[in-house]
């Protein structure tokens, strides 16, 4: 089945800085790589997704790119702010979805 | 969250009792999943449905079962519950057949003493 690895697991900031996350999957089949921010106390809540036809993918401060024949996707927050911080996981898809393990970002004011 | 309940938010239960969670969803939607949230290992897929009486395992099924008697609930049961089952424990839907992203419920944490 499918693996996701996801790198770093924690990551620090300045506020204002660019935070990056990256994940990488084994199926070459995957056509779908959501990401997911989990605050404290809550379920994960979907930011931003991109699906396998399109290289990159911006939404205000994120934005999303995917490298297909390298199996490889990340998370780019640019201006990071307080609220920022939570943590982050990446997922990959078929049909059913495996999800990394998680990136802790803190964002120090 | 968006139309999921997930009941009880919290609960502490012994070893080897039965547990059941629920997962009720107001939007009529035909795919359901469980999974579990543990530290390091982000979240893996317990069971999931497709429709009504219509289940599958996931990677971590053992020690669980499932039912969906109507379109609206989603229940998962520990037959037995033992140490290594506590975790906190999500629901989601999945709005479109394919390729869109989960909404999750608020989770429950289950403690097993």
């Amino acid at each position: 089945g499918e693996n996701v690895e996801q790198h770093p697991s924690t990551l620090s900031v300045q506020e204002g800085d660019s935070a990056v996350i990256k994940c990488t999957y084994s199926d070459s089949a995957s056509n779908y790589f959501p990401w997911y921010k989990q605050e404290l106390g809550k379920g994960p809540q979907l930011i931003i997704d991109i699906r396998s036809n399109v290289g990159e993918k911006k939404d205000q401060r994120i934005a999303v790119t995917l490298n297909k024949t390298a199996k490889h996707f990340s998370l780019h927050i640019t201006e990071t702010q307080p609220e920022d911080s939570a943590v982050y996981f990446c997922a990959a898809s078929i049909y059913d979805m495996r999800f990394g393990a998680g990136t802790r970002l803190t964002v120090k004011p | 969250d968006a139309g999921i309940t997930q009941s009880p938010r919290h609960k502490v239960t012994e070893t080897g009792t039965p547990v059941t969670l629920r997962c009720h969803q107001t939007e009529n939607h035909r795919y359901m999943y469980w999974y579990r949230q543990d530290p390091g290992h982000g979240l893996r897929l317990i069971h999931y449905s497709y429709g009504v009486k219509d289940t599958d395992k996931g990677e971590v099924s053992d020690g669980y079962s499932v039912s969906r008697s109507k379109t609206e609930d989603f229940l998962l049961t520990l037959e037995s519950a033992t140490s290594s089952q506590t975790s906190v424990y999500f629901c989601a839907i999945r709005r479109g057949t394919e390729n869109y992203g989960y909404t999750f419920g608020s989770g429950t944490r289950l403690t097993v003493v």
